[in-house]
């Protein structure tokens, strides 16, 4: 079974410094890989995914992430955090061409001080 | 565009009584919908798959005699919980995968059930 692990429950960052979400999986091959972002009313938002290709994605809001095969891991990064960007983060694995069950992992409270 | 609704965004019902939430595609066609558990400071738990006009697929664990879905169109599933407990109060967010863009679900805001 497919599983994601997601390290850091809490992160604070000062504005415009760096950031980077870690997420490991645990899946036999290659999954599709998802970060979504969570803020209070909203509904979970797709910043960037996954299938094959180039390992490293560009998303939405300036977000990037690196799928790295041989630490199954796929770790979101942002150069310069905004105070807009403090929500909950969530990395999520799906098999390729399971009908695309996501599985969650816990998330990643960020965070950010002015 | 993918815009998914839900509604209620929150209810409060007394325990033994049922309750309706509705998730909505306002803006495409879902062929297939799922439905989330969240609970406080946790990660969503797949409930169970809907498709469009057939029964819906549940997780293991997941009881469907509590919680009925009904995909009855392409913009509307419905997931019921019967019998309300305080134990089902919790966070219920749907998502919706587009008929042209099946690698992608849309989520919706999520419904705050509170059972007293």
């Amino acid at each position: 079974a497919q599983s994601v692990t997601q390290p850091d429950i809490h992160i604070t960052v000062s504005e415009g410094a760096s950031l980077e979400l870690r997420c490991n999986y645990s899946y036999g091959a290659t999954p599709y890989l998802f970060w979504y972002v969570q803020s209070p009313g909203q509904g979970l938002q797709l910043l960037l995914k996954y299938f094959s290709g180039d390992t490293l994605v560009q998303g939405i809001k300036g977000f990037e992430a690196e799928f790295k095969r041989s630490q199954s891991s796929f770790n979101l990064r942002k150069p310069s955090v905004h105070w807009s960007d403090a929500a909950e983060y969530f990395c999520a694995v799906a098999a390729p061409g399971g009908g695309n069950k996501l599985t969650f992992g816990t998330g990643t409270q960020l965070k950010v001080e002015l | 565009g993918a815009v998914v609704s839900q509604h209620p965004s929150r209810v409060i019902c007394k325990s033994g009584t049922s309750v309706k939430i509705e998730c909505r595609s306002l803006d495409f066609q879902a062929t297939t919908m799922f439905w989330y558990r969240q609970f406080p400071k946790k990660s969503l738990m797949l409930m169970a798959t809907s498709n469009e006009g057939s029964k819906a697929t549940y997780e293991q664990g997941v009881e469907k005699d509590k919680f009925l879905i009904n995909h009855a169109s392409l913009t509307l599933s419905t997931l019921t919980v019967t019998s309300a407990h305080p134990e089902d109060s919790s966070f219920y967010i749907c998502s919706a995968k587009s008929g042209t863009r099946q690698d992608t679900q849309y989520f919706g805001p999520g419904t705050r059930l509170t059972v007293l």
